[in-house]
């Protein structure tokens, strides 16, 4: 299995501007999770779904930030418009949350916004 | 603030000595797992004790959970130069699905 792909691994863009990040879960598990991590703050969970289903999105910062997952198999992070503070790097992971609680991370899109 | 809260911040050996971290958290869990991160990179999973088991292995690493404290460490055993890395702690509430991190223990082994 590939794991969770991520896509962009970096991503540079301008104060104002439209950030859409994607995610490709393992295939099989039906949780997906999107997270940010800055120093500052550390580890921070935005939303996760289940059987693609939104079920908590009270990490989410504000509405500037929306997520979507239409299929089993795609997720995408939108951040519209983009501000300075929201540079971090966003993590995708998944989980086959019925067998196994554990957690399978992405290799994360480091995101600068300038 | 994080449910999990890790100890040390940071820690630095030689290798072949034995690193010890904490995590403590503060409500009802149906389990605690440790994660690993090593630099530009994402987490993986170690290890997940769930609230009814004590002490749990794999490899060189050993977990124990005590729940009437609210806490948790991991034994890395035997260290080695690559096992460098953040760890964190990340408990799963009775309340819900999801995972709540701590904020991480640097381990830096030296060669």
């Amino acid at each position: 299995d590939a794991g969770v792909i991520q896509s962009p691994r970096h991503e540079v863009t301008e104060m104002g501007q439209e950030v859409t990040l994607r995610c490709k879960p393992i295939s099989g598990h039906n949780s997906l999770f999107w997270y940010r991590q800055t120093m500052m703050r550390g580890l921070e969970l935005l939303i996760y779904f289940n059987n693609n289903v939104p079920i908590d999105d009270s990490g989410m910062p504000e509405d500037r930030f929306s997520a979507k997952m239409p299929n089993a198999s795609f997720s995408t992070l939108k951040i519209q418009p983009s501000e300075p503070r929201d540079s971090a790097v966003y993590f995708c992971a998944s989980s086959n949350w019925d067998r196994t609680h554990e957690q399978y991370f992405g290799p994360g899109t480091r995101l600068t916004v300038t | 603030s994080q449910q999990g809260e890790e100890d040390p911040q940071a820690l630095s050996i030689q290798e072949g000595e034995n690193a010890t971290m904490n995590c403590s958290y503060k409500t009802s869990i149906n389990n605690l797992q440790w994660y690993r991160q090593n630099s530009g990179r994402g987490l993986v999973h170690l290890i997940l004790i769930r609230s009814n088991e004590r002490e749990k292995h794999s490899g060189r690493l050993r977990v124990t959970l005590d729940t009437s404290k609210k806490s948790s460490s991991l034994l890395i055993t035997a260290s080695r130069a690559a096992d460098t890395a953040s760890y964190f702690c990340a408990t799963e509430e009775t309340s819900g699905s999801r995972l709540t991190f701590g904020e991480g223990t640097q381990l830096t082994v030296n060669p």
